[in-house]
This record gives C-alpha cells, sequence and structure tokens, in this order.
C-alpha cells in the first residue's frame, strides 16, 4: 500500500477548478521534493511538477503545485475535457529508501 | 526527438525470467540516471529501481519487493537501459515502464516516458 495518501476522485465542470491533495510524512514528502503526474487513460505518465511548484516546459500555467509540510497539493484551473486523467504524486521516501507515489486521483470533468 | 522505447515484454510462466530493453535516443544517455516503474492491470504507479549514471558511479537501487530477483543495467554506448526480471510471480504482471531522472529537478522527478512494456505472468 502507498504511503503517500490522495483522494481517489475529484470532480468540477469545465472552466472550473481542482485541487489534489497528496499527504506524507516527515520521511518523504516533508523532507523531500513532490513532483506531480498525469496519466491519460492508456497512455503512460506524463511529468507535470517537479520540485514541488515548477513546471516542465510545454506544461500550461493552469497547472501548479504547492508544499505545506508534509502535505502537497496540485491544483488546475480552467478545467478541460482533455485534463480528465488519473494523476499522481511523488517523492523520495528516505525510510524506505525508495521513490513512492500517492494512491492516485482521477480527475473528471463534468 | 527525446524518446524512449521499451521492448522485451511478453507471456512468460511463473519462474522464468524475461529482460526488458529500454532504447533511448534525442539525448545524451549517459549523462542521465534511468528509472524502471510498473503499473499493475488497473492499480497505482509503482517503482522498480533506478541505475544512476556513471558519472555518480553506475549503480543501481531496487525496491524492497524486487531486489535479489531483478537487475537494472545499461550499456551507454548502445543508448539501452535494461531490466532483468528473475523468478518471475504472477503478482510482477504489469506495465514495465522506464524512465529519465530529469536533469532539470533538485529533487528526484522523471520527465521522460517509454510508451511501456506489458509483463504477464501466467500458467
Amino acid at each position: 500500500q502507498s504511503v503517500l495518501t490522495q483522494p481517489p476522485s475529484v470532480s468540477a465542470a469545465p472552466g472550473q477548478k481542482v485541487t489534489i491533495s497528496c499527504s506524507g510524512s516527515s520521511s518523504n514528502i516533508g523532507n523531500n521534493y513532490v513532483s506531480w503526474y498525469q496519466q491519460l487513460p492508456g497512455t503512460a505518465p506524463k511529468l507535470l511538477i517537479y520540485d514541488n511548484n515548477k513546471r516542465p516546459s510545454g506544461i500550461p500555467d493552469r497547472f501548479s503545485g504547492s508544499k505545506s509540510g508534509t502535505s502537497a497539493t496540485l491544483g488546475i484551473t480552467g478545467l478541460q475535457t482533455g485534463d480528465e486523467a488519473d494523476y499522481y504524486c511523488g517523492t523520495w521516501d528516505r525510510s524506505l529508501s525508495a521513490y513512492v507515489f500517492g494512491t492516485g486521483t482521477k480527475v473528471t470533468v463534468l | 526527438e527525446v524518446q524512449l522505447v521499451e521492448s522485451g515484454g511478453g507471456l512468460v510462466e511463473p519462474g522464468r525470467s524475461l529482460r526488458l530493453s529500454c532504447t533511448a535516443s534525442g539525448f545524451t544517455f549517459g549523462d542521465y540516471a534511468m528509472s524502471w516503474f510498473r503499473q499493475a492491470p488497473g492499480k497505482g504507479l509503482e517503482w522498480v529501481g533506478y541505475i544512476r549514471s556513471k558519472a555518480y558511479g553506475g549503480t543501481p537501487e531496487y525496491a524492497a519487493s524486487v531486489v535479489a530477483r531483478f537487475t537494472i543495467s545499461r550499456d551507454d554506448s548502445k543508448t539501452i537501459a535494461y531490466l532483468q526480471l528473475n523468478s518471475l510471480k504472477i503478482e510482477d504482471t504489469a506495465v514495465y515502464y522506464c524512465s529519465r531522472r530529469s536533469g532539470a529537478s533538485v529533487g528526484d522527478s522523471f520527465d521522460i516516458w517509454g510508451q511501456g512494456t506489458m509483463v504477464t505472468v501466467s500458467s
């Protein structure tokens, strides 16, 4: 089972905003940088956010990341139908000596 | 174009072995650590392990669930990363992805992913 906890699902209408939480501990989020990945149905994951709040080239500023203590949050504004996907947080866990992912959150655009 | 392409997946019986390959193109492969992940059908992402670049020793690290059964290696001259899967179990059934550790990140993040290759362990 994952050491990072995310809500199973979130939903909102087109154009609205959603936030996805990722809760961990001092052995992972509390002392390491967090990344976020988007996985569209049937495809490989895609890096959305790295180092807590940085966006790779080509990722629109509708996607944002933040971290506070042992939790991190992904925000998506101006929701589009193309944003329907599974989203995962990830970080290194120093106790497990492993890269760990969150449980994943399915975003649905109503 | 920066690209990773996995190959070598398939159907294999429990206890048998399989070797996956991850062929890189479009970037200086030897400068990057490479990682393997997997995703069982209908499940979330799981880190399998990674191998450092030669500049950092070229050594691998593994998840507890696969250590002593799986081996990661690399051939920088061929720009290929390998994942050797031994003593396969039914629970190893998954799509296996290779990925490049981001060179722009201070922390661990993975910016380029392959399309994945399916490994099915069944008798």
